[in-house]
């Protein structure tokens, strides 16, 4: 079974703080990963993506892969009260394979 | 403008009165899917389809079904729905189902079944 694990949180730091997001997965296969934000009671929406390890930088997100250990993570700098939601992390095999979502870690923002 | 579109957003039934979820995507995408959605148990997959007439099951495929008769409509079939199958549903759809498609999803039908 595919798996991949996040915290569940809830996740609180300040306005204008750092927060950092961590998704970890069993499937060393696993070629594409995605970060979805999701407001309560509202559908996903992508943030960003990712294929290649190391960072992708995206205005105030920045995602990080390593492979080797298995993990991805997300940063957002200047966190705003708008950036509280719940993040799901997704991750995807080569192929005509499912996207496997994590359950989500929720953020909050305090201003 | 591009979109998912999902009907009803809400619905309130009673068990065993047959009922359908309808999605429609008007970006011509070929991978359709179905996920529900619970508390503490996360998204997960209930069919999907590849193109036209190809389906498969997911995680949680007892108690649905789904048909794909044309490439932007993916009705979710409910032929008997029973408490457990109360949750929030999403229809997603994407290009196609390779590596770096980004899934593109409705606004969610919020089911409860008495």
């Amino acid at each position: 079974q595919k798996e991949v694990e996040q915290n569940s949180g809830p996740l609180s730091v300040p306005e204008g703080a750092i927060a950092s997001l961590n998704c970890t997965y069993s499937d060393r296969g696993s070629q594409s990963f995605f970060w979805y934000r999701q407001y309560s009671g509202k559908s996903p929406e992508l943030i960003m993506f990712i294929y290649s390890n190391g960072d992708k930088e995206d205005g105030r997100f920045t995602a990080q892969l390593n492979k080797a250990s298995q993990y991805v993570s997300l940063l957002i700098r200047d966190s705003q009260p708008s950036d509280s939601a719940t993040y799901l992390c997704a991750v995807k095999n080569s192929g005509n394979t499912p996207l496997v979502f994590g359950k989500g870690t929720r953020l909050s923002v305090i201003a | 403008e591009a979109q998912v579109t999902q009907n009803p957003r809400y619905l309130i039934t009673v068990t065993g009165k047959k009922l359908t979820v309808t999605c429609s995507q008007n970006m011509n995408h070929e991978y359709m899917s179905w996920y529900r959605q619970d508390p503490g148990l996360g998204l997960r997959q209930i069919y999907y389809s590849m193109n036209v007439e190809v389906t498969d099951k997911g995680d949680v495929p007892e108690g649905y079904k789904v048909s794909r008769k044309e490439k932007r409509n993916f009705p979710l079939i409910l032929e008997s729905p029973s408490p457990n199958q109360t949750s929030l549903y999403f229809c997603a759809s994407s290009l196609t189902s390779g590596d770096y498609n980004e899934q593109f999803f409705g606004p969610g039908t919020r089911l409860t079944v008495l």
